[in-house]
């Protein structure tokens, strides 16, 4: 079953107007992960948050991070066409034993469009 | 670096056919991860492999699925017989020891009639 959550399935907006997706999940994570999907291309890694932070920075993009709701959220201000795609969180879960299984669960995705 | 190579990236094949997807993964990466992607599933991981040792593949739907690493810079994800539920875009995606980032492939859509 899926790990993550995904809220809203698709979202549509403006250019330069801000997006914001978030991301539920269920069990303790050593790090949680955003990848963006362009139609019919693989996926691309735009930013990592680990469990011990709390928000986290790069260019356009936002993410924050609560551990004690299970949730992230991923804000990409001044949007531009070009960030039409489907946004992914994937979170890598942490061991009993608290160290990473070494492999990501992905959401179901959330459907970007910015319109010109 | 070209990044990880599939082929590949489109099948078409008819229902009891043998299919092999291929894999090469960015150079000296030590992991290597197949999923599928379907509209219903969503993003699925099918099996992974750490040093070209399959780690988990509690994902590998039934049998009819195998997969191989023969070696680091090669790996193959086979279905035999195919299936027309098999119909999916399949990814093979990597990543080095030091880092969490994985990076995909472009995918290769397989349809199975």
């Amino acid at each position: 079953s899926q790990q993550g959550e995904e809220d809203p399935q698709a979202l549509s907006i403006q250019e330069g107007e801000n997006a914001t997706m978030n991301c539920s999940y269920k069990t303790s994570i050593n790090n949680l992960q955003w990848y963006r999907q362009n139609s019919g291309r693989g996926l691309v890694h735009l930013i990592l948050i680990r469990s011990n932070e709390r928000e986290k920075h790069s260019g356009r993009l936002r993410v924050t991070l609560d551990t004690s709701k299970k949730s992230s959220s991923l804000l990409i201000t001044a949007s531009r066409a070009a960030d039409t795609a489907s946004y992914f969180c994937a979170t890598d879960a942490m061991s009993a034993g608290g160290t990473s299984y070494g492999k990501l669960t992905f959401g179901q995705g959330t459907i970007l469009t910015v319109h010109p | 670096d070209a990044g990880v190579i599939q082929s590949p990236r489109h099948e078409v094949t008819e229902m009891g056919q043998e299919v092999t997807l291929r894999c090469k993964p960015i150079s000296g990466h030590d992991y290597l991860f197949w999923y599928r992607q379907t509209m219903m599933r969503g993003l699925e991981l099918l099996i992974y492999f750490n040093n070209n040792v399959p780690i988990d593949d509690s994902g590998m739907p039934e049998d009819r699925f195998s997969a191989k690493m023969p070696n680091a810079s090669f790996s193959t994800l086979k279905i035999q017989p195919s299936e027309p539920r098999d119909s999916a875009v399949y990814f093979c995606a990597s990543r080095h020891d030091s880092t969490d980032t994985q990076y995909f492939g472009p995918g290769t859509r397989l349809t199975v009639l």
